[in-house]
């Protein structure tokens, strides 16, 4: 167990439609990351915020945006869903930025139909 | 846009058998080079992160060597165990958040 919580673990739903995926970071971690899993893709980098503020944005879709609250968990946002955005999202965590070891969450995998 | 490769694709090895896989960079804008374990069905779980030039870090049965000059990196897997079986990433920061690669398969056959 990583320290890290992602919920829902599964989320099923159809096309043009939103929703909300959250994470919560191991104790005493500042920095929160998003990672798009798809099939026969790399881990790919979305977003990274530390202490609240975003600090490295990667491929993330205009139709996606994240942000992180005072108590430091995130929300990741993904809107007017499309079948390619099926895929598993992983968030994971670390003390400070990212050349620091990161710790995953389970991911959630969204399934859009 | 940094590129990591990550040599083979897939192994297959037999219990007892020692192995070793190779993860290559750009040796220009590197700060640290990550392993991952990623199970099947579970998320990836930090093996080692490394910034020097030769570091070598090791944890039980695996080890890690780093090359920045040449930008590669090899994982060695000692005595493998059917328990390793798992997909190996790398990954490079520099001056962008982490980079993976795709990872190398192993399989190890009981």
């Amino acid at each position: 167990d990583s320290g890290v919580t992602q919920t829902p673990k599964h989320l099923i739903t159809a096309t043009g439609q939103r929703v909300t995926l959250r994470c919560s970071p191991r104790s005493g971690d500042l920095s929160v990351y998003w990672y798009q899993q798809s099939l026969d893709q790399g881990l790919q980098f979305l977003i990274q915020y530390y202490n609240g503020e975003e600090r490295a944005k990667g491929n993330i879709l205009e139709r996606f945006s994240a942000q992180q609250f005072p108590d430091l968990h995130s929300e990741l946002n993904l809107s007017s869903l499309e079948l390619g955005d099926s895929a598993l999202y992983f968030c994971a965590s670390s003390v400070a930025g990212f050349h620091n070891e990161q710790f995953f969450g389970p991911g959630t995998r969204l399934t859009v139909l | 846009i940094l590129n990591v490769e990550q040599s083979p694709q897939s192994l297959h090895v037999q219990e007892g058998d020692s192995t070793n896989f190779t993860c290559s960079f750009p040796s220009s804008n590197f700060y640290a080079l990550h392993w991952y374990r990623w199970e099947t069905a579970k998320s990836p779980e930090a093996l080692f992160v490394m910034t020097l030039n030769g570091d070598e870090k090791k944890k039980g049965r695996i080890s890690a060597t780093l090359n920045t000059k040449e930008g590669y990196s090899y994982l060695y897997i000692k005595g493998s165990q059917p328990e390793d079986s798992a997909t190996y990433l790398c990954a490079l920061s520099g001056n962008t958040p982490l980079v993976f690669g795709k990872g190398t398969r192993l399989s190890v056959i009981a």
